[in-house]
């Protein structure tokens, strides 16, 4: 079965600081990828996905993601981190080979906390 | 935006109580999944549809959890007899696999139960 592995629980930056988030899945196949954020008291978001073509994916708010088939990576990325950027950030992957449908598999979550 | 809709927002009841909470899907969409969120466990896939069909409750605690979708507008999760440790958010999601380029869930509010 798949999993997911995000090796950072909780992570501390300082405004303007750079993020990257680890995210690494085990299965090897066609994989439909996604990051979803949570603010705090809120529900999941979609941040960005990548389903095919371009392996680098823009999401919003200026996070990208670039999925690295060889190394099973889908790590998240930004530039410059505000407060606002606050929040738990979840990997997940769905297996397009394995008849899962849409059945997301998330990783656990990465804590990010932006001091400003 | 189209948007997923759960009620209720929030739910405190008795241990033993029977709880009922609802979700809305997007019109639409055709999986819908249920969740669980707690600190200690993280998120929790508990029950998914296809079609109304159940396809994976697995992760769900079958002597006192129950899901339905009597139709494709309302899914619902019942517990019964509800307990101190059922205390969680729990997330609806809606999604459709219609298409690979359109997976990804939008997820609901939520339903923060508290069973004391």
């Amino acid at each position: 079965a798949q999993s997911v592995s995000q090796h950072n629980h909780h992570v501390i930056l300082s405004e303007a600081a750079s993020l990257e988030l680890g995210c690494n899945y085990s299965y090897g196949g066609t994989v439909n990828l996604f990051w979803y954020v949570q603010y705090p008291g809120q529900h999941l978001q979609l941040l960005l996905k990548y389903f095919s073509g371009d392996p680098l994916v823009k999401g919003i708010k200026g996070f990208e993601a670039e999925f690295i088939k060889s190394k099973f990576s889908f790590n998240l990325r930004k530039p410059s981190v505000q407060w606002s950027d606050t929040a738990e950030y979840f990997c997940a992957v769905n297996d397009w080979d394995n008849n899962a449908g849409n059945m997301l598999t998330f990783g656990g979550g990465t804590r990010l906390m932006v001091k400003p | 935006d189209a948007r997923v809709t759960q009620t209720p927002r929030h739910k405190v009841t008795e241990m033993g109580q029977e709880v009922t909470m609802r979700c809305q899907p997007i019109l639409g969409h055709n999986t819908v999944f249920w969740y669980r969120q707690t600190m200690m466990q993280g998120l929790e896939l508990l029950a998914y549809f296809r079609n109304r069909a159940p396809l994976d409750d697995s992760g769900m605690p079958k002597d006192r959890f129950s899901a339905e979708m009597p139709d494709a507008t309302l899914a619902t999760l019942k517990i019964q007899p509800s307990e101190p440790r059922d205390s969680a958010v729990y997330f609806c999601a809606s999604g459709a696999d219609y298409s690979r380029a359109n997976y990804g869930y939008t997820f609901g509010s939520g339903t923060r139960l508290t069973v004391v």
